[in-house]
């Protein structure tokens, strides 16, 4: 089975930088993907990664270490949009079943 | 490109009675599907995935069922409402824009038992 702990709340200034860090025991691995949820809507896809290091999208990184268990994804230049839940989830081969964390809920303050 | 269709978009329903959930898919063939609930506040869990026709797989005990009729169609249903049944569900499929595997989500349904 699959166990992935993140925070549940954050809360940053606009402009600023927040990480989000997600670690996970897993049976089996096949990637580790990022989404983004406003509230009422359905998620949408942000990154992944399946080899450790760092992956940069825009204002948007995710990092992994598979040997940790960890990953976390850095938002910069806080915008007001960037305000929603993020949710960490790890890919398992067999059916291409996500796992999901519980979210981390994060806030941009003006 | 594929779209996701989920109706009802929201619903709510006394403790007891039945539930039928759809979710059809365009844009796409032979699409793996997959059936989430959100709790309020809460993290997606994955309740059933198919890979094809007829084929269903359940992932968590619990008095729902699915059914996938057609290619492009995923049913949720139960026979009797609990009230821990409440929740945000989402139908997903493999996205085919995507590079990684990702997962494409519908517009979702929020249900409310009563």
């Amino acid at each position: 089975g699959q166990n992935i702990d993140q925070p549940t709340e954050m809360t940053a200034t606009e402009g600023a930088i927040v990480q989000i860090n997600c670690t996970y025991q897993t049976s089996g691995f096949n990637g580790l993907f990022w989404y983004q949820q406003h509230a009422g809507e359905a998620p949408t896809f942000l990154s992944y990664n399946v080899l450790d290091g760092l992956e940069e999208k825009g204002r948007f990184s995710s990092f992994l270490s598979r040997s940790k268990g960890y990953s976390y994804l850095l938002l910069k230049e806080l915008q007001m949009k960037d305000s929603a839940s993020y949710l960490c989830a790890v890919g398992e081969a067999a059916g291409n079943k996500l796992t999901f964390g519980g979210g981390t809920r994060v806030l941009v303050k003006p | 490109s594929q779209t996701i269709h989920q109706w009802p978009a929201t619903l709510v329903q006394p403790v007891g009675s039945p539930l039928s959930l759809e979710c059809t898919v365009e844009g796409t063939s032979n699409p793996n599907l997959y059936w989430y609930r959100q709790a309020a506040g809460r993290g997606l869990q994955l309740l059933f995935y198919s890979v094809g026709i007829g084929q269903i797989s359940s992932e968590v005990p619990q008095n729902l069922s699915a059914s996938r009729p057609q290619d492009r169609q995923f049913i949720l249903s139960s026979k009797k409402l609990l009230l821990s049944d409440s929740g945000f569900y989402l139908c997903a499929c493999l996205s085919l824009a995507g590079s990684y595997n990702e997962q494409f989500f519908g517009p979702g349904t929020r249900l409310t038992v009563l």
